[in-house]
């Protein structure tokens, strides 16, 4: 596509309820990056991908917070029984490797936990 | 491990007055330097970036930037501010290239009067 693409826009859920949130890169691009912005701060960055292999898992705050991408395209972020604190703009950006351009980010899902 | 300062959180200015939004960063190496906007519900924009050679860099919708080794900083402006300015905008550094990891600051609304 011409963008990166993030669905849901909008999630409302359940604390202790399971979320998926799904990110599509532009075609071809190599890297993927998902971050988490709270209200009023800086996104936070929480894992990348080069192709299939997440090569940096470091910012995801907790063992309830999972990513994959199983053929090096779409990635999926799930969150485990959601808490309060979840509650953030969850983004994806997207880059082609070996370019000094930086990379493509998605519009985000809103993610409200109740 | 980096960081990146940006002092206050709201800027305010006149249609046609000049923008200065201020950006300090702390790298251990020499840092990639980002300014992002973002819109209400949009993802991030890459504005402009500095990576290496000229330390004045200019970017989209008439911004540019200055890195300043000596002082630590990439501030912001813009000549004369439009309506269509009004956003919320980030300072962002890296110590690995325009494709890896970034590091956020909290952000500055800028607000335009007419």
């Amino acid at each position: 596509g011409a963008g990166v693409s993030q669905s849901p826009r909008y999630k409302v859920a359940k604390r202790g309820q399971d979320v998926a949130l799904r990110c599509d890169p532009i075609s071809g691009h190599v890297s993927l990056f998902w971050y988490q912005q709270a209200l009023g701060q800086g996104p936070e960055f929480l894992t990348y991908f080069q192709n299939e292999a997440q090569l940096d898992k470091s910012g995801l705050p907790s063992d309830r917070f999972f990513a994959e991408r199983p053929e090096g395209s779409v990635s999926t972020l799930k969150i485990q029984r959601t808490q309060q604190e979840d509650s953030a703009v969850y983004l994806c950006a997207s880059s082609s490797q070996g370019t000094n351009y930086g990379y493509t980010f998605g519009s985000g899902t809103r993610l409200t936990v109740v | 491990a980096q960081s990146v300062t940006q002092l206050g959180s709201h800027v305010s200015v006149s249609e046609g007055a000049l923008v200065l939004l201020r950006c300090n960063y702390s790298s251990s190496v020499p840092p990639y330097l980002f300014w992002y906007v973002q819109y209400p519900n949009q993802g991030l924009q890459l504005l402009l970036k500095y990576t290496t050679g000229a330390t004045l860099v200019k970017g989209i919708n008439g911004f540019e930037a200055e890195f300043k080794k000596s002082e630590t900083s990439f501030h912001l402006t813009k000549p004369s501010a439009h309506m269509s300015d009004a956003a919320e905008y980030f300072c962002a550094v890296s110590d690995s290239g325009a494709n890896s990891k970034l590091t956020f600051g909290k952000g500055i609304t800028l607000s335009v009067r007419p």
